[in-house]
């Protein structure tokens, strides 16, 4: 049982370039979430979605776009990545409803150089 | 807003002792109360959820208690281990932001052996 499973796990950039991180989960969870984790500022969400092909904005969306084209994957693109996203990026997942819990993936290590 | 506080921001104990780790939310209207444990460079475990209806939940060595009328989770770990060192987060899924999390900072717990 995967779980969410997170692509790649390491990754560094040079400020401009673009990447996309693949979040993935077999549970048939609705809603997925991307957060970002910085020493000192704990964890933010960046995006989430409540469904396939639905996405909203969470408390720091800027600089980074969504998709939710199937159900068990979410992307978190980086258009022109910047060294202000150098961070731990966390995807999560959990049934549509609120008496479930959180599951989360392994996190990737983004350095923007 | 939802606010959520835990105290203490580290803990060295030494091993063998039963501990308790504090998570105080603002405001009452929850759904649920999650903790999570983070090992350094990793990702979120998932410990105990527990519902807002609920007063306690246990697994193995752990025992979390919500009191919702006061505002307060509790997390204790019974003979603790060398093991048990790791990050403790709670979170609260609370009726205002449906969708979302509000996060504690966590409780950086040592174990000496």
């Amino acid at each position: 049982n995967a779980g969410v499973t997170q692509t790649p796990k390491f990754r560094v950039l040079k400020t401009g370039q673009s990447m996309t991180l693949l979040c993935a989960q077999d549970m048939n969870h609705e809603y997925m979430y991307w957060y970002r984790q910085d020493p000192g500022m704990g964890l933010r969400l960046i995006h989430y979605s409540v469904g396939e092909g639905t996405t909203a904005k969470g408390e720091v969306p800027d600089g980074y776009n969504v998709s939710r084209l199937k159900k068990q994957n979410f992307l978190l693109g980086l258009e022109s990545a910047a060294p202000s996203q150098t961070s731990v990026y966390f995807c999560a997942s959990t049934r549509r409803g609120v008496n479930y819990g959180y599951t989360f993936g392994s996190g990737t290590r983004l350095t923007v150089v | 807003k939802q606010e959520v506080t835990q105290i203490p921001a580290a803990l060295s104990v030494p091993e063998g002792e039963n501990l308790v780790l504090n998570c105080s939310f603002t405001d009452s209207a929850i759904y649920n109360l999650q903790w999570f444990r983070q090992d350094p460079g990793k990702g979120l475990t998932s410990l105990l959820l527990i519902q807002s209806s609920q007063r306690e939940q246990t697994s193995g060595r752990l025992n979390a208690s919500l009191d919702k009328s006061s505002g307060r989770s509790t997390l204790y770990i019974a003979a603790s281990q060398p093991g048990d060192s790791a990050t403790y987060l709670c979170a609260v899924r609370d009726m205002d932001s449906n969708y979302q999390l509000i996060w504690g900072a966590g409780t950086k717990l040592i174990i000496k052996p």
